[in-house]
């Protein structure tokens, strides 16, 4: 299976350190983005990459959040001086902006974050 | 601007009986929309995707929406739940400006025995 991978799965920490979450995307595609969910509620939007080059962030997001996708390939989520309002599920997902699935979004697992 | 209603925050059905998830949109034109599934503490799968190519559009696990522009409606059914189907719906139009996704708290769908 060749879809969207994410690294960790789980990470608890303590309230202050820094975090970083990985994201491999589906090969072909050169949009990638970052989400993050809270229980009960729907995704909340992060940033998106097309290849290397971050295109959009979120004005919710705080300096303390950075992304980065050196290569257009994996992509990066750094979080520092953790909160425990951080606490949630921080979710990738990939797209293609051309071909017959163009624009449809391919979810990973999720990385869950418990901060304490 | 473009936006999305579901209707219902939980909706909860016999096994075996039908399913029917509501969803309205608001576009000033034919949005791109999708229905995506989220099982517990599990990431979101496609169900199905509508593009304008035809209103009625078939999904995995036997689910279906029919897309109506007269009704800004893009509702989500099945003909006969299971228990597998206990999740999480959310109904997600594409912002056509940038390829952006607009989510909403979605349905909970909870089955009965």
């Amino acid at each position: 299976d060749t879809g969207v991978s994410q690294d960790p799965r789980h990470k608890i920490t303590k309230r202050g350190q820094n975090v970083t979450f990985r994201c491999d995307p589906i090969s072909e595609h050169n949009r990638l983005y970052w989400y993050r969910q809270t229980l009960g509620q729907g995704p909340e939007f992060l940033t998106y990459f097309q290849n290397e080059a971050q295109l959009e962030k979120s004005r919710l997001l705080s300096d303390r959040f950075s992304a980065e996708r050196p290569k257009g390939s994996f992509s990066t989520l750094e979080i520092q001086r953790t909160e425990q309002g951080d606490s949630a599920m921080y979710l990738c997902a990939s797209s293609s902006t051309s071909g017959m699935y163009q624009e449809t979004q391919y979810f990973g697992p999720g990385t869950r974050l418990l901060v304490l | 601007a473009q936006s999305v209603t579901q209707l219902d925050s939980h909706v909860s059905v016999s096994e075996g009986t039908p399913v029917l998830l509501r969803c309205n949109y608001s576009s000033s034109y034919s949005p791109s929309l999708f229905w995506y599934v989220q099982h517990p503490n599990k990431g979101l799968q496609l169900l199905l995707k509508y593009t304008s190519a035809a209103t009625l559009v078939k999904g995995i696990n036997g689910f279906e929406a029919e897309f109506k522009k007269s009704e800004t409606s893009f509702h989500l059914t099945k003909p006969s739940a299971h228990m597998s189907d206990a999740a999480e719906y959310f109904c997600v139009p594409l912002m056509d400006s940038n390829y952006q996704l607009i989510w909403g708290a979605g349905t909970k769908l909870i089955i009965k025995p």
